[in-house]
């Protein structure tokens, strides 16, 4: 079955600090993929996504993540966090197909919940 | 202003009864999802619907059922029959099911069973 792993539940890191949540998935075909964040009290959003092409995506406020087909992984990156980066992430890739041909649903890992200490 | 709208925002009830939950949505998306959230298990779908009048289980439909009579519109009922009801429930909609449909999510319903 597909699924997705998200390696850290709980990140605690410094300003200042630079970020990395790991992403591993286990769908073989076309790779569609995601990063959601969920910031306290709001609504979950979409981050930044790789469809194709550049296998680095950069995303809202200073993310990127890094296709590597070959790891079946799409680490999300950011260089420096800020308080403002407390939330909850969730990596997301295809997962089973219900119905019908061209008929995908995203399979979401767990989440990691990052905690940035001023 | 575009977007998607689950109400209540919490939601009480005693155990053995049904309940249902809102939401709707203006972007004119064809396909909608309920989501259930508990804490260290991400998202889990409980049901999908690409286009009115037709739905489709996902990986814990045991215990809910929904509706698609309108386009904006796709209600998740809670029934006695869900074992573990408290949870956080997300609604989201997509133009369409395609691999780069991109989801979007609503504010979410809490729902606590006593």
């Amino acid at each position: 079955a597909q699924s997705v792993s998200q390696h850290n539940h709980h990140v605690i890191l410094s300003e200042a600090a630079s970020l990395e949540l790991g992403c591993n998935y286990s769908y073989g075909g076309t790779v569609n993929l995601f990063w959601y964040v969920q910031y306290p009290g709001q609504h979950l959003q979409l981050l930044l996504k790789y469809f194709s092409g550049d296998p680095l995506v950069k995303g809202i406020k200073g993310f990127e993540a890094e296709f590597i087909k070959s790891k079946f992984s799409f680490n999300l990156r950011k260089p420096s966090v800020q308080w403002s980066d407390t939330a909850e992430y969730f990596c997301a890739a295809p997962g089973p197909i219900y119905s019908g041909a061209g008929s995908y649903q995203l399979t979401f890992g767990k989440g990691t919940k990052l905690s940035v200490i001023p | 202003d575009g977007g998607i709208t689950q109400s209540p925002k919490y939601l009480f009830r005693k155990e053995g009864q049904n309940v249902t939950l809102s939401c709707e949505q203006n972007l004119n998306h064809d396909a909608m999802y309920w989501y259930r959230q508990d804490p260290g298990q991400g998202l889990r779908l409980i049901y999908y619907s690409q286009i009115v009048n037709d739905f489709q289980k996902g990986d814990i439909a045991e215990g809910y059922s929904v509706s698609r009579e309108k386009k904006e519109s796709f209600p998740l009922t809670v029934t006695s029959a869900q074992k573990n009801p408290t949870a956080f429930y997300l609604c989201a909609s997509s133009i369409g099911t395609r691999l780069t449909d991109e989801q979007f999510f609503g504010p979410g319903t809490r729902l606590t069973v006593l």
